[in-house]
């Protein structure tokens, strides 16, 4: 299996600000990566797909870049509404997640 | 509207079966792979299964293969997930999701808890 390790697990950061979570996967994935928003009580949301692609409705203040074996999620301007759970997904073979970056606001 | 509306959780004993039903509208359902992904409580997201658009090809994680089912009824446009031999560790919220690379549809989740 491809191991997906995930950073920070939790995070503080306040409105305004650009937050950056990180995943590494254990091998080459070749940018065959989801990232996911979930609010609790809530099924997880996709926001990014193909590393970099943004999912139909999402806000454009959230990005995916990386290649290889490594990606990362950043949000700019956080706003009070991203209060979530993030994990990244990688599908170049049988999918598996990250652990998962709760983030709170400061 | 893509709609995804799971059912069948519930308490279970360890050792007995339990089968959750997907009912999926609002896209074409025979065009695409579909898959169940589970959370345990206040826990990450793990994939459990995954079915190929016609039914031909499954996939499953190790912990479940020989134990969990997964098929579909296109003309229904209904997913199912068979569990046989429940264990007190797959206790977690189940998920349906239409699977294209990532999962770009989810449904409400249904939980299953598995004790005595």
């Amino acid at each position: 299996d491809i191991q997906m390790t995930q950073s920070p697990a939790s995070l503080s950061a306040s409105l305004g600000e650009t937050v950056t979570i990180e995943c590494r996967a254990s091998e080459d994935i070749y940018s065959n990566l989801a990232w996911y928003q979930q609010k609790p009580g809530n099924s997880p949301q996709l926001l990014i797909y193909d590393a970099n692609s943004l999912a139909d409705g999402v806000p454009s203040r959230f990005s995916g870049s990386g290649s290889g074996t490594q990606y990362s999620l950043k949000i700019n301007s956080l706003q009070s509404e991203d209060v979530a759970s993030y994990f990244c997904q990688q599908y170049n073979n049988y999918p598996t997640f990250g652990a998962g970056t709760k983030l709170e606001l400061k | 509207e893509v709609q995804l509306v799971e059912s069948g959780g519930g308490l279970v004993q360890p050792g007995r079966s339990m089968k959750l039903s997907c009912a999926a509208s609002g896209f074409t359902f025979n065009n695409y792979d579909m898959a169940w992904v589970c959370q345990a409580p206040k826990k990450g997201l793990e994939w459990v299964a995954t079915i190929s658009y016609d039914g031909s090809s499954t996939y499953y994680r190790d912990s479940v293969k020989g134990r969990f089912t997964i098929s579909r009824d296109n003309a229904k446009s209904t997913l199912y997930l068979q569990m046989d031999s429940l264990r007190s560790e797959d206790t977690a919220t189940y998920y349906c999701a239409r699977d294209a690379g990532g999962f770009a549809y989810w449904g409400q989740g249904t939980l299953v808890t598995v004790s005595s």
